[in-house]
């Protein structure tokens, strides 16, 4: 069946470093969906993107849509410990179904 | 976004028994889900609960094993039957938004001894 592939699936920083994560999808997306999971938390949406090569930004989380709408990144610049928690990317593909990724645990060093 | 409720937050189970998982939505919502997530991972769909038609259940899942009801607008249940130590997880009901956008409940952490 279709994936979206999500890497890296664990991301250790430092806090103030910068934190990305990508998915990328076999087939064209009509849009790609991110949330936010806190630990011991629940999915959260942050965003959606539907235009190819969008760009969206939330304070300092930058979201993208690749041309060919295959593929997505987040983004965020100067982590802080309010960052920390897995990152999801959904892709919804050409018959209505939200195809997950594998998440992206954001893990930020002592 | 709707408010999103579910019941039990969490239960210990014994296996070969059932576990009804209640959610409460505080608008009236279309398209409800139910997702299961194991410790650790992403989230798979079990079934697509629409208002006054029976659920549409994911390959792997079946009717028999996780019945759904949809009554109203605003309420959904699922149940665990028949509980093995492999149905502990995560399970986690969703609601359609904006623009095909989902908002999940807290969730019901399940373990079966």
């Amino acid at each position: 069946g279709q994936q979206v592939m999500q890497i890296p699936q664990y991301q250790h920083v430092q806090e103030g470093e910068d934190f990305t994560t990508y998915c990328n999808s076999s087939t064209t997306l009509s849009n790609i969906q991110w949330y936010k999971q806190r630990p011991g938390g629940h999915p959260v949406f942050l965003i959606q993107l539907v235009k190819s090569g969008e760009v969206k930004k939330q304070k300092r989380l930058t979201f993208q849509f690749g041309e060919a709408k295959k593929n997505s990144s987040l983004h965020i610049t100067a982590t802080q410990t309010t960052d920390v928690g897995t990152y999801f990317c959904a892709g919804m593909d050409s018959n209505y179904q939200l195809i997950w990724g594998a998440g992206t645990k954001l893990i930020i060093k002592p | 976004s709707a408010v999103i409720s579910q019941k039990p937050s969490r239960d210990i189970c014994q296996r070969g028994t059932s576990l009804t998982i209640q959610c409460q939505v505080d608008s009236q919502v279309t398209m409800m889900f139910w997702y299961r997530q194991q410790p650790g991972q992403s989230l798979t769909l079990i079934a697509t609960a629409n208002q006054g038609s029976e659920a549409t259940y994911e390959s792997g899942f079946v009717i028999d094993k996780f019945p759904i009801s949809r009554p109203n607008l605003t309420f959904s249940t699922l149940t665990v039957s028949n509980m093995s130590p492999e149905d502990s997880s995560i399970y986690l009901c969703s609601v359609g938004g904006n623009s095909d956008t989902q908002y999940f409940g807290p969730g019901t952490r399940l373990t079966v001894l």
